[in-house]
């Protein structure tokens, strides 16, 4: 069955430091895949978003995330974390094309420290 | 403004007083579903339609239903809620099945 693993619950970073956090998918093909955040009270925005081509994608507010075949994994990245960066972070995968749900991670918190 | 709304935001309700929760997307979009959220569980898929008139469950259907009238609306309904009920509760929509999915603002809904 397709999955889903976002290894880490919570997270914490102080501001400025550098961040990864890390996605791993089960599926045989590779699929498309996402990272959405939600901050506080608020529904879930699409960071960036990689269906194929350049496994290196840059996305919103800084964020970029790094598809590895070999791995299964989707790494999202960032060179200095702000403040307002403090969020939750979901990691969500799907077959491709007409094949499928988005299946979504469960998340990882970041916590910014000041 | 491309955009999902859910209304209400925020609902207490008693155990066994049906309810909707309604979705409207303004994106032509065909796919819509219903997500629900709790803590250390993630989002998890409740029904989803890939366009008006077909609608087929998720992975957490039991105690719901939806129709889906018209492209826009995807209403959420809850028959005869039960405290199990209580939780977050988000719409989205695409415009394919497994593409990008746009979020509404979420329902708060407590059953007691």
């Amino acid at each position: 069955a397709q999955s889903v693993t976002q290894p880490d619950i919570h997270i914490t970073v102080s501001e400025g430091a550098s961040l990864e956090l890390r996605c791993n998918y089960s599926y045989g093909a590779t699929p498309y895949l996402f990272w959405y955040v939600q901050s506080p009270g608020q529904g879930l925005q699409l960071l960036l978003k990689y269906f194929s081509g350049d496994t290196l994608v840059q996305g919103i507010k800084g964020f970029e995330a790094e598809f590895k075949r070999s791995q299964s994994s989707f790494n999202l990245r960032k060179p200095s974390v702000h403040w307002s960066d403090a969020a939750e972070y979901f990691c969500a995968v799907a077959p491709g094309g007409s094949q499928g749900n988005l299946i979504f991670g469960k998340g990882t918190k970041l916590s910014v420290k000041p | 403004e491309a955009q999902v709304t859910q209304n209400p935001r925020y609902l207490i309700t008693v155990t066994g007083k049906k309810l909707t929760v309604t979705c409207s997307q303004n994106m032509n979009h065909e796919y819509m579903s219903w997500y629900r959220q709790d803590p250390g569980l993630g989002l998890r898929q409740i029904y989803y339609s890939m366009n008006v008139e077909v609608t087929d469950k998720g992975d957490v259907p039991e105690g719901y239903k939806v129709s889906r009238k018209e492209k826009r609306n995807f209403p959420l309904i809850l028959e005869s809620p039960s405290p199990n009920q209580t939780s977050l509760y988000f719409c989205a929509s695409s415009l394919e099945l497994g593409h990008e999915a746009f979020f509404g603002q979420g329902t708060r809904l407590t059953v007691v």
